[in-house]
């Protein structure tokens, strides 16, 4: 069936520096992405969405890129922060949604 | 602020017993989810509704059953729980046709 993935189960990053999770996903017809966070003992929230006809959409210190080509996308988080340690799902917005299996962002103080 | 309420946030129970997992929504969403959440799994669909008294099954049903009786609460059953039924409950809801989820805060199950 059709899916979702990201890349690294697990991502640690240096205080202010850049981090960038990364998904694939395998249906050629969907349109539409979301990325969550989910923090320790949360359930997953919102961060950015993305449609297909964008490439990139910028938010507040995150900017989701996607790549239709090679069927890619990824989320880029600026000057990461102690409170940007979470897991990160994204999600092919086919009802119901689809998940990937998450990526554990790690911030090294 | 809207929310999803999932009434337990810790539960343990023994095997063989009857386990229900309440959600209430207070969006009057249409769409009410569960999934469960392991460790190397992700998250995993196991039914979902679209309306009041209709229910579909996820990815994984198997073991689960669901009631949707009124349109805020969607209600997870393990009908003879197992110790592989150990894991985080999501419940999640959102608007017809919408492309948001609201998410609960989910639900630790232990099946001893």
């Amino acid at each position: 069936g059709e899916s979702v993935g990201l890349h690294l189960p697990t991502l640690s990053v240096q205080e202010g520096d850049n981090s960038i999770i990364n998904c694939a996903y395998s249906n050629s017809a969907s349109d539409y992405f979301i990325w969550y966070k989910q923090e320790s003992g949360k359930g997953p929230q919102f961060i950015i969405d993305i449609r297909s006809n964008m490439d990139k959409r910028q938010g507040q210190r995150v900017t989701v890129l996607l790549n239709k080509t090679v069927k890619h996308l990824s989320l880029q988080i600026a000057a990461t922060q102690p409170g940007d340690s979470a897991v990160y799902f994204c999600a092919d917005l086919n009802t119901p949604l689809v998940f990937g299996k998450g990526t554990r962002l790690s911030v090294i103080a | 602020d809207v929310k999803v309420t999932q009434s337990s946030r810790y539960l343990v129970k023994r095997t063989g017993e009857k386990v229900f997992l309440e959600c209430v929504q207070d969006m009057d969403h249409e769409n009410m989810f569960w999934y469960r959440q392991d460790p190397g799994l992700g998250l995993r669909l196991i039914y979902f509704s679209y309306d009041v008294k209709m229910k579909e099954k996820g990815d994984i049903p198997e073991g689960y059953s669901v009631s949707r009786e009124k349109k805020e609460r969607f209600s997870l059953i393990l009908e003879s729980a197992s110790t592989n039924q150990t894991s985080m409950y999501l419940c999640a809801s959102s608007l017809q046709g919408s492309l948001g989820y609201t998410f609960g805060s989910g639900t630790r199950l232990t099946v001893v």
